[in-house]
């Protein structure tokens, strides 16, 4: 069976432009979560979604937004992206909505010119 | 509010030495705790968790016991090995388990 895949797997963006990040959830899992990697640092917690609908947040600005498709595959959204957006962004997939065992993908690295 | 506080690394030890990596948490309510490895050109992947006060999680050797008293989820392993080098975070999901939390994470290199 597939891992959680995410895309792309690098992008390089200019200070003030807008980022998609894509991720798709193993088969059968209905919970999707965002974390962001600062080098050196562990995930923090952006957002999490269940059955399309924002389960979790984060302490993050209103620049990030995210949504869930019927399919359970998920968007995260950054706009104005400032230097300090550059990082590792982490999707999670889990089959329930409450602190079972979360599955990564290998993540998007970010970097903000 | 919630957090994880991890030991800093990085740690090295020789090949069957034993490991223990310290974590403590402060969480409101009743949170899971976890442990997640993620060896070198590799994701995230759960290594152990613990659901409730005096549960002993347990993989491939290692174990942590969640201590209320103490609120704390060391990780132990009595003997490790080569293949045990990775970076180890440490993590808490909060009582409605819709918001997790983890550590700096611990980078651990184990020599022959």
């Amino acid at each position: 069976d597939a891992g959680v895949t995410q895309s792309p797997t690098h992008l390089i963006k200019t200070r003030g432009q807008h980022v998609t990040l894509r991720c798709s959830p193993i088969s059968g899992h209905k919970s999707v979560s965002w974390y962001q990697q600062v080098l050196g640092q562990g995930p923090q917690f952006i957002f999490q979604y269940y059955e399309k609908e924002e389960r979790g947040r984060g302490n993050f600005p209103d620049r990030f937004s995210a949504r869930q498709f019927p399919n359970y595959s998920s968007e995260l959204n950054v706009n104005a992206l400032l230097l300090g957006d550059s990082a590792l962004y982490l999707c999670a997939s889990s089959l329930g909505s409450t602190g079972g065992e979360q599955y990564f993908g290998p993540g998007t690295r970010l970097t903000v010119t | 509010g919630n957090s994880v506080t991890q030991m800093e690394g990085p740690v090295t030890l020789s090949e069957e030495a034993f490991l223990t990596i310290n974590c403590t948490y402060t969480a409101t309510g009743y949170p899971s705790l976890f442990w997640y490895v993620q060896y070198p050109g590799e994701g995230l992947q759960l290594l152990l968790k613990a659901t409730k006060a005096d549960d002993k999680g347990s993989n491939k050797g290692f174990e942590a016991t969640y201590r209320k008293e103490t609120t704390s989820f060391h990780l132990e392993k009595g003997s490790v090995q080569v293949s045990d080098s990775a970076v180890y975070f440490c993590a808490l999901s909060d009582g409605s388990g819709n918001q997790f939390y983890f550590g700096t994470g611990t980078s651990l290199t184990v020599i022959p």
